[in-house]
């Protein structure tokens, strides 16, 4: 069994929709990452968490320590969004433990 | 600002080769690290490093070399290619080992 679990792995919608991403983990993490992959294969950071919740423009990442279980809001979505997005955990240190990523495409 | 930068963005090697793929950063962060990135796996943490002249192992090192002489390379050595090795490679950096992390652009390796 994976150590970090995402779903779905592929998700459609269409423009103005309000998409969420889930990240389960089965192992202690100091903190969890949420990352965006674009087609052209660049990888950038959208949120770090170690608890609670964050937000920043459309987008809204949540965790719960307890139930191991992250999940990643995009409101109002639109077809610049459509990217591959990763959870990712930290065991220690940043040494990172990846899920294999949701494919997300956004339909105008 | 450069953030991470890789190169080369892609390599083509013969299987037996040697080849550096070359990471550096100039955020003064201590904290580095290689992944590759292969269909259906998500990225696997290759080496770690903590610090000048600190390396550690990650999940799949074999075949691969390390070493952090200063604090803004870090690079990664395959010692003798093999047709494994085919994969899309990330550096990336952080400022501690609870930060954000900031990733190069990747370097596509291809082994025949």
């Amino acid at each position: 069994k994976n150590e970090v679990e995402q779903s779905p792995q592929n998700l459609t919608a269409q423009e103005g929709e309000f998409i969420t991403i889930n990240c389960s983990y089965s192992v202690g993490i100091s903190a969890l990452h949420w990352l965006q992959q674009h087609p052209g294969g660049g990888i950038v950071s959208l949120f770090m968490l170690s608890s609670g919740k964050k937000k920043h423009g459309r987008l809204i990442a949540t965790i719960n320590i307890q139930e191991k279980h992250s999940s990643l809001h995009i409101t109002a979505s639109h077809p610049r969004d459509s990217a591959v997005y990763i959870c990712a955990v930290a065991e220690y240190g940043n040494k990172l433990v990846f899920g294999a990523g949701t494919i997300l495409r956004v339909k105008s | 600002n450069a953030g991470v930068t890789q190169t080369p963005k892609f390599q083509v090697l013969k299987t037996g080769q040697s080849m550096t793929l070359q990471c550096a950063q100039d955020m003064n962060h201590e904290y580095m690290s290689w992944y590759r990135q292969d269909p259906g796996m998500g990225l696997r943490l290759i080496h770690y490093s903590v610090g000048a002249g600190i390396t550690d192992q990650g999940e799949v090192p074999n075949g691969y070399n390390v070493s952090r002489s200063t604090t803004e390379d870090f690079p990664l050595r395959l010692l003798s290619a093999a047709p494994s090795q085919t994969s899309v490679y990330f550096c990336a950096s952080s400022s501690t080992g609870l930060a954000e992390a900031f990733f190069g652009q990747g370097t596509r390796l291809t082994v025949v």
